[in-house]
């Protein structure tokens, strides 16, 4: 069974840049036509989409966070990674990976605090 | 506000029945496979229903994923206490190239 799992800082500074890997297992990231993403959740709020990428390199962003964010992949690796850049308070969030299309799996979360 | 309405809220007695729904539109639930999703208080969302009503191995039948039209529709039987939780509707927009989610439903057990 495919699982996600999500590593990174858990507390980055106002105006710093958000990262985050996500290492696939149990399956290669590869080996299907999906795309991979990243989903975050505010404390208290509801899901939201970040964006998606492909193994080819070909990426979605959400239309609202898309000046700010940049997916990449490494299928050496079975990983793909989050950036986003210019955090602020409101960037807290839990951040999963996701693929959301097939039979979907997720990552367990990980907290990312932005605080000085 | 989110592309894909569902209700804030809804509830219901032990044993009884309960539907949710998520209203969206042509580019998005009308083209694409719908998944619903349960999320319990700190947990990571757990997935339900996939491509639109199928379930995975291991989710009881008391819940099932149905679509008609521009409308998805999660319904759940022999409601237990246990199922008290946030529910999430997620499918694709074709038009804006993204993954919609549902604001989210709680449901309470009453």
């Amino acid at each position: 069974q495919l699982q996600l799992q999500e590593s990174g800082p858990g507390l980055v500074k106002p105006s710093e840049t958000l990262s985050l890997t996500c290492t696939v297992s149990s399956g290669s990231i590869s080996s299907s036509n999906y795309y991979w993403g990243w989903i975050r959740q505010p404390p208290g709020k509801g899901l939201e989409w970040i964006g998606s990428i492909h193994y080819s390199g070909n990426t979605y962003y959400n239309p609202s966070l898309k000046s700010r964010v940049t997916m990449s992949v490494d299928t050496s690796k079975n990983q793909f990674s989050l950036k986003l850049s210019s955090v602020t308070a409101g960037d807290t969030a839990v951040y999963y990976c996701a693929r959301l299309a097939g039979y979907p799996a997720w990552g367990q979360g990980t907290l990312v605090t932005v605080s000085s | 506000q989110s592309v894909l309405t569902q209700p804030p809220s809804v509830s219901a007695a032990p044993g009884q029945k309960v539907t949710i729904s998520c209203s969206g539109s042509s580019s998005n639930i009308g083209q694409n496979y719908v998944s619903w999703y349960q999320q319990l208080p700190g947990t990571a969302p757990k997935l339900l229903t996939y491509e639109n009503n199928k379930r995975p191995s291991g989710i009881p039948d008391r819940f099932s994923g149905s679509k008609s039209g521009t409308s998805a529709t999660l319904g759940i039987t022999g409601l237990q206490t246990g199922d008290e939780a946030d529910y999430y509707c997620v499918t694709w927009d074709s038009s804006l190239s993204a993954w919609l989610f549902g604001g989210g439903t709680k449901l309470t057990v009453l």
